[in-house]
């Protein structure tokens, strides 16, 4: 089972800021089938990036995704009012499906 | 737009089985070619994938839940089931729907209590 590992936890930062966050695998993702997820208070997650780099439709392009093998970042380029969540990484390229323990990325 | 929306008892007592079920509306599980999961989240806390099926029936369970878990489809119903047995207070959790391996429809998810 490959283990993902998010960090910061928490990340504390104002609106318009930047902020980066990092995914880092036990072993290699498999092509690269890494996911990112939001998710706000009471709803569902919502998918932002796949295939590491891939905005789903719809997504902001302030959101970016990078990185291969072992370690993933998520970059929001100006944090907006909505973008304060808690995000998840996600590996699809083995099995079982597994998540990252999600960073809370919350106002200063 | 495809729309995912979970269905089933939101208490249940320990030892006994879970189920709900996913129905989809606004296109057919059977096209596509993707894989329909669940997913969970405790309060508070993370999420944990549970399972996949394709429309033919082929399913693939996370180990640390497989004894206990099978889902179903029905592909006349465009709906899924999932069923886990032997709850404990570690199952309760919000039980989310899903379509694909990277996940992009959700339902909206159950909160299903497991108390006496």
């Amino acid at each position: 089972e490959i283990v993902l590992t998010q960090s910061p936890g928490t990340l504390s930062l104002s609106p318009g800021e930047r902020a980066t966050l990092s995914c880092r695998a036990s072993q290699s993702v498999s092509s690269n089938y890494l996911a990112w997820y939001q998710q706000k208070l009471g709803q569902a997650p919502r998918l932002l990036i796949s295939g590491a780099s891939s905005r789903d439709t719809g997504i902001p392009d302030r959101f970016s995704g990078s990185g291969s093998g072992t370690d993933f970042t998520l970059t929001i380029s100006r944090l907006e009012p909505e973008d304060f969540a808690v995000y998840y990484c996600q590996q699809y390229g083995s099995s079982p499906l597994t998540f990252g323990g999600g960073t809370k990325v919350e106002i200063k | 737009q495809l729309q995912l929306q979970e269905y089933g008892s939101g208490l249940v007592k320990p030892s006994q089985t879970l189920s709900l079920t996913c129905a989809v509306s606004g296109g057919s599980l059977s096209s596509g070619g993707y894989s329909w999961s669940w997913i969970r989240q405790p309060p508070g806390k993370g999420l944990e994938w549970i399972g996949y099926i394709y429309p033919s029936g082929s399913t693939y369970y996370n180990p640390s839940l497989k004894r206990r878990v099978t889902i179903s489809v029905d592909r006349s119903k465009n709906q899924f089931s999932l069923k886990l047995t032997s709850v404990t207070a570690a199952d309760t959790a919000v039980y989310y729907c899903a379509r694909g391996f990277h996940f992009d429809f959700w339902g909206q998810g159950i909160l299903v209590t497991v108390s006496s």
